[in-house]
């Protein structure tokens, strides 16, 4: 299995710029995260899939932050417009079955807006 | 609020010695409990988790972790590390049938050889 897939791994922008992160999670699990890590906040989880429905959403930090899944294979995240504390790593992480169960990291992409 | 506390933010250990990392949550329902590794340059990754049963909780490289309920801890424990548990640790909390997954801080691990 090639466990969750995330990309890019880095990404450089500038402020005001849109950015967009995907994940593709692994085949046959029906529930996908969102994760930011930041040395200020730690790992907060910022959106929860089920079956491609976002179940709960309250972790997005504000409007300018989206996040879709158009099937069970892909995900998006995106910032627009970005800003400098936008700057983190985001993780994919999926599941066999609800929050609750083991849930598969991805790699992180990490995110630089100047 | 809810939170996932993690006591120690750095420890360094040599090799052999015990090691203990304290988790406590302020959930006052019933939790699920989990501890994740980090390794340099790798991904997140299940250490073990609780959910129910026996509360001493054995996971992979020899870690264990013991669920106190009255102490809402989750502790982290193995009796003797090596340099390759080098890595940062971090508990989670999910409330039984809640959407929101908490993690604490992290406790970065460093074990001198």
């Amino acid at each position: 299995d090639a466990g969750v897939i995330q990309s890019p791994r880095h990404e450089v922008t500038e402020m005001g710029q849109e950015v967009t992160l995907r994940c593709k999670p692994i085949s046959g699990h029906n529930s996908l995260f969102w994760y930011r890590q930041t040395m200020m906040r730690g790992l907060e989880l910022l959106i929860y899939f089920n079956n491609n429905v976002p179940i709960d959403d309250s972790g997005m930090p504000e409007d300018r932050f989206s996040a879709k899944m158009p099937n069970a294979s892909f995900s998006t995240l995106k910032i627009q417009p970005s800003e400098p504390r936008d700057s983190a790593v985001y993780f994919c992480a999926s599941s066999a079955g609800r929050i609750q169960e083991t849930q598969y990291f991805g790699p992180g992409t990490r995110l630089l807006v100047l | 609020a809810q939170s996932v506390s993690q006591h120690n933010h750095h420890v360094i250990l040599s090799e052999a010695a015990s090691l203990e990392l304290g988790c406590n949550y302020s959930y006052g329902g019933t939790v699920n409990l989990f501890w994740y590794v980090q390794y340099p340059g790798q991904h997140l990754q299940l250490l073990l988790k609780y959910f129910s049963g026996d509360p001493l909780v054995k996971g992979i490289k020899g870690f264990e972790a013991e669920f106190i309920k009255s102490k809402f801890s989750f502790n982290l424990r193995k009796p003797s590390v090596q340099w390759s548990d080098t890595a940062e640790y971090f508990c989670a909390v999910t409330m039984y049938n809640n959407n929101d997954m908490r993690f604490g801080a992290g406790t970065r691990l460093t074990v001198k050889p």
